[in-house]
């Protein structure tokens, strides 16, 4: 079965510095990989998805992230981190060949940016 | 329109209460979820169903009760409402891995939880 781990629940970074936020999954066959991110007291909006097409995504609001098969990673970055960045950042993994199976979810990063 | 609505929103309620969370999608998908969101933000499966069928219950007690009238809605029913039911619930819907989708989900906007 697949599963993901986030290394770190919670990041904090200055406003303008690189943000890295860590993702490592286990799958037995290629999955799809996502980032969700979820701002207070609101629902999960995705970020960005890796199908196989290009192993660096980009996704929305200046993130990018790049799958690593040797490495089973799928680490997000963004060069310039910004105040409204500051969300909890969740990492997930699907089976291609899973049918039905949902998305897997890591635990979460919690992402705070200070000025 | 939004894609995935759910209501209520926030619902406080006191022990022993029944309460039901609704959820509604117009994105035409085939399967709809259920997750669980404690205080920690860990997301948890709970049920899935795909066209009105129950496909997936999580080891979720059975005062849990989903119920799916047509491929657009499912609903949650709790029973005798518990403290540790306290969470945020969220609805899901996707299309389903077997038509080559990547089982991308879509979510509503939670309902927050509360039991005293």
């Amino acid at each position: 079965a697949q599963s993901v781990t986030q290394l770190g629940s919670h990041v904090s970074v200055s406003e303008g510095a690189l943000v890295l936020l860590r993702c490592n999954y286990s799958s037995s066959v290629p999955p799809y990989l996502f980032w969700y991110v979820q701002y207070p007291n609101q629902g999960l909006q995705l970020l960005l998805k890796y199908t196989s097409a290009a192993t660096l995504v980009k996704g929305i609001n200046g993130f990018e992230a790049e799958f690593k098969k040797s490495e089973t990673s799928f680490h997000l970055t963004k060069p310039s981190a910004h105040m409204s960045d500051a969300a909890e950042y969740f990492c997930a993994v699907s089976d291609r060949d899973s049918g039905n199976t949902p998305l897997v979810f890591g635990k979460g990063t919690r992402l705070s940016v200070i000025a | 329109d939004t894609a995935v609505s759910q209501t209520p929103k926030y619902l406080v309620t006191q022990m022993g209460n029944d309460k039901s969370i609704k959820c509604e999608q117009n994105l035409g998908h085939d399967t709809m979820y259920w997750y669980k969101q404690d205080s920690k933000k860990f997301l948890k499966i709970m049920f899935s169903y795909n066209n009105k069928e129950l496909i997936i219950n999580e080891t979720v007690p059975n005062r849990f009760s989903p119920k799916s009238p047509d491929k657009a809605h499912l609903n949650l029913h709790i029973n005798s409402l518990e403290l540790g039911d306290s969470a945020v619930y969220f609805c899901a819907s996707s299309q389903d891995l077997i038509r080559g989708n990547t089982g991308e989900l879509f979510f509503g906007e939670g309902s927050r939880l509360t039991v005293l």
